[in-house]
């Protein structure tokens, strides 16, 4: 398998600008997670979904920040507008489900996208 | 609420030695804990789980934790580091009916000196 893949591994862009990142899971995994690592703030979840729901958005930042997964196999994490303090690593990762007990569940990160904002 | 410490941002020990990472958690029912490796520009990666059962947890490289309800930790350790430990190591806690979702503590790095 593949693992969790991640697009594009770098971004560097201007203050203001939109900043789309991608995240196609493992096939057969229900879950996704979006990360944000920053030294400051270390690991940080920002949104999950299950099934391709949306369960839990609470540790998205503001409403600059939106996540969709419109299919199983696709994700993205939008910011739109960014702003420098944005700049960190964001990290994918999917879990499957192993008998209803998601909670359980190993989840396989991606290699993250590395976000610059100036 | 849940949550995790980890005690200690940097440990470094010499190649052959004893690594001791310390976590503790907080949680309002049984939990089930992780430990995470991240090597340099990486994601993370599983080391081992406790989840349910016999309290002392193998996993891989060599490392295991065992998880202490009285003491509400869950401490990874390996008998001899090896050069190629040298990673940020991350404990995790999670919940039933949380959807799977983890809380991380803030991360260890360890060093490891020839």
């Amino acid at each position: 398998d593949a693992g969790v893949i991640q697009s594009p591994r770098h971004e560097v862009t201007e203050m203001g600008q939109e900043v789309t990142l991608r995240c196609k899971p493992i096939s057969g995994h229900n879950s996704l997670f979006w990360y944000r690592q920053t030294m400051m703030r270390g690991l940080e979840l920002l949104i999950y979904f299950n099934n391709n729901v949306p369960i839990d958005d609470s540790g998205m930042p503001e409403d600059r920040f939106s996540a969709k997964m419109p299919n199983a196999s696709f994700s993205t994490l939008k910011i739109q507008p960014s702003e420098p303090r944005d700049s960190a690593v964001y990290f994918c990762a999917s879990s499957p489900r192993v008998g209803g007990a998601v909670s359980t569940d190993t989840q396989y990160f991606g290699p993250g996208t590395r976000l610059t904002v100036l | 609420a849940q949550s995790v410490t980890q005690l200690g941002s940097h440990v470094s020990v010499s190649e052959g030695a004893l690594v001791l990472l310390r976590c503790n958690y907080s949680s309002s029912v049984p939990p089930y804990l992780f430990w995470y490796v991240q090597y340099p520009n990486q994601g993370l990666q599983l080391l081992l789980k406790y989840t349910t059962g016999a309290t002392l947890v193998k996993g891989i490289n060599g490392f295991e934790a065992e998880f202490k309800k009285s003491e509400t930790s869950f401490h990874l350790t390996k008998p001899s580091a090896h050069m190629s430990d040298a990673a940020e190591y991350f404990c995790a806690v999670s919940e039933d009916n949380q959807g799977g979702k983890l809380i991380f503590g803030q991360g260890t790095e360890l060093s490891v000196k020839p």
